[in-house]
C-alpha cells in the first residue's frame, strides 16, 4: 500500500518551458515533504523541501506547492534546462526520522 | 569533504552466495539508512540506525537480510544466502537531526546482480 504516489512514470518537456511534477499522499500525518533528484549511476540528491505549515517554498528555478486538503504536492521547474533531465522522487515523513519515497517520475527535457 | 561512501559499486554473485555491502556515512551524522531500489517497488527503506542502534528494521524483506553498525563510521548489509530476486541497487544514506529537516544524503549505490 503506497503512501506516496507519483502517478506519472515519465514526463517530457520542451527546454525553456515549465516542468510540473505531481505527487499524492495518503497519510494525513505527514508533516514534511521533500523532492530528490537522481541521475543514472548516482544516488538521489536532495532538491527542495516544504513543511506542512507552509503551502509554497521556492529555491531559484524550483518551487514546491503543497495542498494539504487535497493531499497533493507539486514541483515546478521554470525554466526547464537540459541538466534537469533526471528521475525525481517525491518523499514524505511524519515527524520521525524515516522518509517514505514515491516510485519516481523520469523527466526528459527536449531540445 | 567526502560524502557517503559505498562499496563495492557493483557486485555480481551466484545464487546461494553470501553478499556483504558496506557503507561509510558522512562524519558527524547520527542516522544511517539502507534502501533498495527496484523497478517494481521503487526506493524502499530496509532498515535505519540512530547512534549505531537499529531503530526500525520492518523493511527488511526476510531473515536472509541482516544489517550491522559496529561504530559511527561503518555499516554493513549482508544477504545470506542470496537469491536472483535480490538483484537491485542498494543505497546507503546518512543524516543529522541537528542540521534541521529530514534531508538524507545518499551514497552512489551498489548494483547487485545475483545469477
Amino acid at each position: 500500500d503506497q503512501q506516496v504516489k507519483q502517478n506519472s512514470p515519465s514526463l517530457s518537456v520542451q527546454e525553456g518551458r515549465i516542468s510540473i511534477l505531481n505527487c499524492d499522499y495518503t497519510n494525513s500525518m505527514f508533516d514534511y515533504f521533500l523532492w530528490y533528484k537522481k541521475y543514472p549511476a548516482e544516488g538521489p540528491t536532495f532538491l527542495i523541501s516544504i513543511s506542512s505549515i507552509k503551502d509554497k517554498n521556492e529555491d531559484g528555478r524550483f518551487t514546491v506547492f503543497l495542498n494539504k486538503s487535497a493531499k497533493h504536492l507539486s514541483l515546478h521547474i521554470v525554466p526547464s534546462q537540459p541538466g534537469d533531465s533526471a528521475v525525481y522522487f517525491c518523499a514524505a515523513s511524519e515527524g520521525d526520522d524515516k522518509i517514505i519515497f514515491g516510485k519516481g517520475t523520469r523527466l526528459h527535457i527536449l531540445p | 569533504d567526502a560524502g557517503v561512501i559505498q562499496s563495492p559499486r557493483h557486485e555480481v554473485t551466484e545464487m546461494g552466495q553470501e553478499v556483504t555491502l558496506r557503507c561509510k556515512p558522512i562524519s558527524g551524522h547520527d542516522y544511517l539508512f539502507w534502501y533498495r531500489q527496484t523497478m517494481m517497488r521503487g526506493l524502499e527503506l530496509l532498515i535505519y540506525f540512530n547512534n549505531n542502534v537499529p531503530i526500525d528494521d520492518s523493511g527488511m524483506p526476510e531473515d536472509r537480510f541482516s544489517a550491522k553498525m559496529p561504530n559511527a563510521s561503518f555499516s554493513t548489509l549482508k544477504i545470506q544466502p542470496s537469491e536472483p530476486r535480490d538483484s537491485a541497487v542498494y543505497f546507503c544514506a546518512s543524516s543529522s537531526r541537528t542540521s534541521g529537516g529530514n534531508e538524507q544524503f545518499f551514497g552512489p549505490g551498489t548494483r547487485l546482480t545475483v545469477l
